[in-house]
């Protein structure tokens, strides 16, 4: 595609229950992370996938995130449980060669816990 | 671990007056990256600074990488409303993800 394609754009639900967030990198992309963003703050990296290594998983808040990806294509961001305090948005990124290149950032999933 | 720091937090200025924004990073860099993200909006990339010293200019806007590499600034001169919105730069060690900075909130008054 043109972009970084992120869906949903926006997501409520009750707390304690599943959500998963997908991201659709730029196609040929080798990179893809995750970063969350609260309200007015800066941007939290969560992980890393760069092409068939194994993912940078430091960021990651708590066991209850996790995320996989296949190969070059599709991510999918699941947070079990969710929590109040994981009310923000999650913003995917993907860069053609991993690191020292641009990052393009798709629009974000805006999700709110309550 | 690495860490990024960023200030100002927050920037309120006239139109016309300069900005600048400093970020600093608690280890050595093999790049440094600047994005701007409009309010609503998503980062979108602005520059990258690869050598020591560099110094690259974009129309009003200068960024700068330390002789260090573990600085750099970016200062934006005779500001428009255009301008308004939050800037972050990104280290790069070349061993793990993009650092990002906690931004620079910029508010420009017409």
């Amino acid at each position: 595609g043109a972009g970084v394609s992120q869906s949903p754009s926006n997501k409520v639900t009750e707390k304690g229950k599943d959500v998963e967030l997908r991201c659709d990198p730029i196609s040929g992309h080798t990179a893809l992370y995750w970063y969350r963003q609260r309200l007015g703050q800066g941007l939290e990296f969560l992980i890393y996938f760069q092409g068939n290594s194994a993912p940078d998983k430091s960021g990651l808040p708590s066991d209850r995130f996790s995320a996989e990806r296949t190969g070059e294509s599709v991510s999918t961001l699941t947070i079990q449980r969710t929590q109040q305090e994981d009310s923000a948005v999650y913003l995917c990124a993907s860069t053609p060669l991993g690191q020292g290149t641009e990052a393009f950032f798709g629009q974000g999933t805006r999700l709110t816990v309550v | 671990g690495q860490q990024v720091m960023q200030i100002p937090q927050y920037q309120h200025v006239q139109e016309g007056e300069d900005f600048t924004t400093y970020c600093n990073s608690s280890t050595t860099l093999s790049n440094i990256q600047w994005y701007k993200q409009r309010p609503g909006g998503h980062p979108v990339f602005l520059i990258q600074l690869v050598k020591s010293g560099e110094v690259k200019k974009q129309k009003r806007l200068t960024f700068q990488f330390g002789e260090a590499k573990k600085n750099s600034s970016l200062h934006i001169t005779a500001t428009q409303t255009t301008d308004v919105g939050t800037y972050f730069c990104a280290g790069d060690t070349g061993r793990r993800a993009l650092t990002f900075g906690s931004g620079t909130r910029l508010q420009v008054q017409p």
